[in-house]
């Protein structure tokens, strides 16, 4: 397993348009979270899934947004109507469950909205 | 809520010198995890060191070490013998162990610059 993997790396799009991103958690790993991270800021947590479900989502993730993770593998962070505001890096992480376990990140999709 | 904060954006440092990089925290919760992160450029971020709260003696691993005072809530990464590698964006975070999602509260992070 090479680590979590995260699709595209970059993103430029235009306002208004839908995008969406991929991430791939390490395999063993029931945890999978989504992380948004603005130039020169520290990482802001958005939502996070145990398996398949969905449990937890940040008041920063607003209805254009939706998050995936069918079948508890692999999840999708899908943002609808893009704006300016949404120019970000965009991190996935995955770990165990329990605080003690360490988190491992992708290396993130940059999203550029023009 | 809980909220971290790293009060140095940039922190230079001489190769083979000792820097050391701050960090508090707030919370009202007494079981949680402390991490050092380390964010190279265009590369992911990954974990430096970890710090149960309930422990006292300060977490170390190779040329890191932390300087963690519970009462004062303060999280503090030293690191020895600087290279030109430990270049890189560091964050400090939080981590509940009574929170279900667990999930991470970092600081703003500090740019770290190694000098040659």
């Amino acid at each position: 397993d090479t680590g979590v993997s995260q699709d595209p790396r970059h993103k430029i799009t235009k306002r208004g348009q839908n995008v969406t991103f991929r991430c791939d958690p390490i395999s063993e790993h029931n945890r999978l979270y989504w992380y948004r991270q603005t130039l020169g800021q520290g990482p802001e947590f958005l939502t996070y899934f145990q398996n398949e479900a969905q449990l937890e989502k940040s008041r920063l993730l607003s209805d254009r947004f939706s998050a995936e993770r069918p079948k508890g593998s692999f999840s999708t962070l899908e943002i609808q109507r893009t704006e300016q505001g949404d120019s970000a890096m965009y991190l996935c992480a995955s770990s165990l469950k329990g605080g003690k376990a360490e988190a491992f990140f992708g290396q993130g999709t940059r999203l550029t909205v023009v | 809520a809980q909220t971290v904060t790293q009060s140095q954006p940039e922190m230079s440092v001489q190769e083979a010198e000792t820097v050391t990089l701050s960090c508090t925290y707030d919370t009202s919760e007494s079981d949680y995890y402390l991490f050092w992160y380390k964010q190279p450029p265009s590369r992911q971020m990954i974990l430096v060191i970890r710090q149960e709260a309930y422990k006292q003696q300060n977490a170390t691993e190779n040329r890191f070490s932390v300087n963690f005072q519970k009462a004062a809530k303060s999280f503090s990464l030293k690191i020895s013998d600087s290279q030109l590698g430990d270049a890189a964006m560091y964050f400090c975070a939080y981590r509940s162990d009574n929170n279900a999602g667990n999930m991470l509260t970092f600081g703003g992070g500090t740019r770290l610059m190694v000098k040659p």
